[in-house]
């Protein structure tokens, strides 16, 4: 079965340092969304593309966090510097919305720890 | 806007007892909505989905869930529950009625199992 694969599954990294997170969607699927839970709470988004171009990222916090997805596959999230706050799971997701599909497939995610 | 509550953060239950976990939203369209698990230190699964075709709907795992238009709700119930199903469970809805929108989560609730 097709799966979301996430790398690191786990970080733990100093304040202002830089990370990055690596995240290759399921084959086909055009959509992909970077989610963040912070502990005890539901995922919120950060940034959704469509193909290789942004759909929505209001709630990406722009001064220290970036996302791409050059070729339209997989995506790299990346943040500098990282601080405390940014302490969280961050939850990569796809789905096949050329089909017409409402499903989001999760991967396993990072855990991000700074320090 | 979109927005998902959910009732109780911890749920404890008996195996083989009813579980009931509740889930309300507010919803500017008639909304798409989610279940979903989520294991420690894992990504999430999709339990069911409701996308206005029947108002109950069945899922994996012997979950199911019934859309109440007129009471805003979506509560999951399994008859009877096991050791397994201890976890996370979050509901969320579809920011928009339109596939691949993004998903606006709910904070989630805890069940607990006991033997």
């Amino acid at each position: 079965e097709a799966e979301v694969a996430q790398s690191p599954r786990y970080k733990i990294t100093e304040k202002s340092q830089a990370v990055a997170f690596w995240c290759d969607p399921i084959s086909g699927h055009a959509t992909l969304y970077w989610y963040r839970q912070i502990l005890g709470q539901g995922p919120e988004l950060l940034v959704q593309f469509q193909d290789e171009s942004v759909v929505d990222d209001s709630q990406l916090p722009k001064d220290r966090f970036s996302a791409e997805r050059l070729k339209g596959v997989d995506s790299t999230l990346k943040i500098q510097p990282a601080e405390l706050g940014d302490s969280a799971m961050y939850l990569c997701a796809s789905s096949d919305r050329d089909r017409g599909s409402y499903e989001q497939y999760f991967g396993p995610g990072t855990r991000l720890t700074v320090t | 806007a979109q927005s998902v509550t959910q009732l109780g953060s911890h749920v404890s239950v008996s195996e083989g007892a009813l579980v009931l976990l509740r889930c309300n939203y507010s919803s500017s369209v008639p909304p798409y909505l989610f279940w979903y698990v989520q294991y420690p230190n894992q990504g999430l699964q999709l339990l069911l989905k409701y996308t206005s075709a029947a108002t109950l709907v069945k899922g994996i795992n012997g979950f199911e869930a019934e859309f109440k238009k007129s009471e805003t709700s979506f509560h999951l119930t399994k008859p009877s529950a096991h050791m397994s199903d201890a976890a996370e469970y979050f509901c969320a809805v579809s920011s928009a009625n339109q596939a691949g929108t993004a998903l606006i989560f709910g904070k989630g609730t805890t069940l607990s199992v006991s033997s």
